[in-house]
């Protein structure tokens, strides 16, 4: 069964609108983290979240993190074309345990 | 300074043949991992060197999948014989610290077996 899963799948807005994703995982973790990905290009790292921390920003990215619920959200403001992509969260327990991706959610930004 | 590359880019091979990937890590960084994506699916964690260690190999689906990290620098995967269902990106990662600190990832090797 997938550590991570992310929710919705698919999603499609218009250029300006914000977009929220939201990942959901099983067990304990150490950090969670997301990643994003053009097509056809590598992973890029977008952010990092402890299991401790609650919220974090990165210029217009903002994620939650949720233990309790075993939850994390992505939410990024104000959209550009640009952040078309799928957007993966991925999870780790600490040590040298691996990380572990969830399915994605493919985003799609409407000019 | 240069980041996570990987070679080939795409491999189009027939059932049965062996392909050689390559993944040449961020100088310095002593984790490197593969992972794999098929059909659309989630991403999933193959092996995890340390220098050229096999830190967890728990993720390599079978004996036709090896793995080597000579020296520490760069690695292969070898796929031999392969088949349909191998076929999918293999992304490279590379990380100084271990334990899920941030890895930095390459553009992947698309595989297509025929």
């Amino acid at each position: 069964s997938q550590q991570g899963e992310e929710d919705p799948q698919a999603l499609s807005i218009q250029e300006g609108e914000n977009a929220t994703m939201n990942c959901s995982y099983k067990t304990s973790i150490n950090n969670l983290q997301w990643y994003r990905q053009n097509s056809g290009r590598g992973l890029v790292h977008l952010i990092l979240i402890r299991s401790n921390e609650r919220e974090k920003h990165s210029g217009r990215l903002r994620v939650t993190l949720d233990t309790s619920k075993k939850s994390s959200s992505l939410l990024i403001t104000a959209s550009r074309a640009a952040d078309t992509a799928s957007y993966f969260c991925a999870t780790d327990t600490g040590g040298y345990q691996k990380v572990t991706f969830g399915t994605g959610t493919k985003l799609q930004v409407i000019p | 300074e240069a980041g996570v590359t990987q070679f080939p880019s795409h491999s189009v091979i027939e059932k049965g043949q062996t392909v050689t990937l390559r993944c040449d890590p961020i100088s310095g960084h002593d984790n490197l991992y593969w992972y794999r994506r098929v059909m659309g699916k989630e991403i999933k964690f193959l092996l995890h060197f340390v220098k050229e260690s096999k830190q967890d190999e728990s993720g390599m689906p079978n004996n036709r999948f090896l793995a080597e990290r000579t020296g520490g620098t760069y690695s292969t995967l070898k796929v031999q014989p392969a088949e349909l269902e191998d076929s999918g990106v293999y992304f490279c990662a590379s990380s100084q610290f271990t334990g899920g600190r941030e890895q930095f990832f390459g553009p992947g090797t698309r595989l297509t077996v025929l």
